[in-house]
């Protein structure tokens, strides 16, 4: 199977701490994303990082990508209730155009 | 701009039925794919097509499985009769053209429940 792993499965935070969610793929990507996906909702999309760039920010969020270890992280600064949701990781497998997606990271943050 | 759109949201069938899941995806947007997600589990990759074309369905059981994408009108995920293993949601997402290794944007889901 493709499909990559994400680790913790699950993760209980207090609002205010930081999450840290990591992923590992098995195959070359061209890029790799990041979507929330709230209870019995659709995906939403977080973040995209290109297989040349190692980190990228977006407002509280914070990608890495390790090509050689073929493994991501998603940090989330100063979580947030709202923050509640689920996490997978996605990657696009080069020479295709579908997304690959990780088993996902249930993260509960205490108000 | 109206997000990716699917319906119905909900579907109940029961067994040997067919099932009609519906896509419409973003205004200019001509990549269509389709996910399946089972409960507590990542989404799995279907099918991908463009307007009248079937570009990669690898992720398509051989079977009862069909999907399409007409030049007018929405993407159709067709399963004919249904069995309690297919109960699951079921995601369509879009991309805009020259871009299907970008973003996707996805819809709310399908929940279809086979009794």
């Amino acid at each position: 199977s493709q499909q990559g792993e994400e680790d913790p499965q699950a993760l209980s935070i207090q609002e205010g701490e930081n999450a840290t969610m990591n992923c590992s793929y098995k195959t070359s990507i061209n890029n790799l994303q990041w979507y929330r996906q709230n209870s019995g909702r659709g995906l939403v999309h977080l973040i995209l990082i290109r297989s040349n760039e190692r980190e990228k920010h977006s407002g509280r969020l914070r990608v890495t990508l390790d090509t050689s270890k073929k493994s991501s992280s998603l940090l989330i600064t100063a979580s947030r209730a709202a923050d509640t949701a689920s996490y997978f990781c996605a990657t696009v497998v080069h020479n295709t155009d579908k997304l690959i997606f990780g088993t996902g990271t249930r993260l509960q943050v205490f108000p | 701009n109206a997000g990716v759109m699917q319906n119905p949201r909900h579907l109940v069938r029961r067994r040997g039925q067919e099932a009609r899941l519906r896509c419409s995806p973003m205004k200019g947007h001509s990549h269509v794919y389709w996910y399946r997600q089972l409960p507590e589990e990542g989404l799995k990759f279907m099918v991908y097509l463009q307007k009248e074309n079937i570009i990669d369905e690898s992720g398509m059981p051989k079977e009862r499985f069909s999907a399409e994408f007409p030049k007018e009108g929405p993407s159709i995920l067709r399963i004919q009769q249904v069995v309690r293993g297919d109960s699951a949601a079921y995601f369509c997402a879009s991309s805009p053209p020259g871009s299907s290794q970008e973003t996707q944007y996805f819809g709310p889901g399908t929940r279809l429940l086979v009794l």
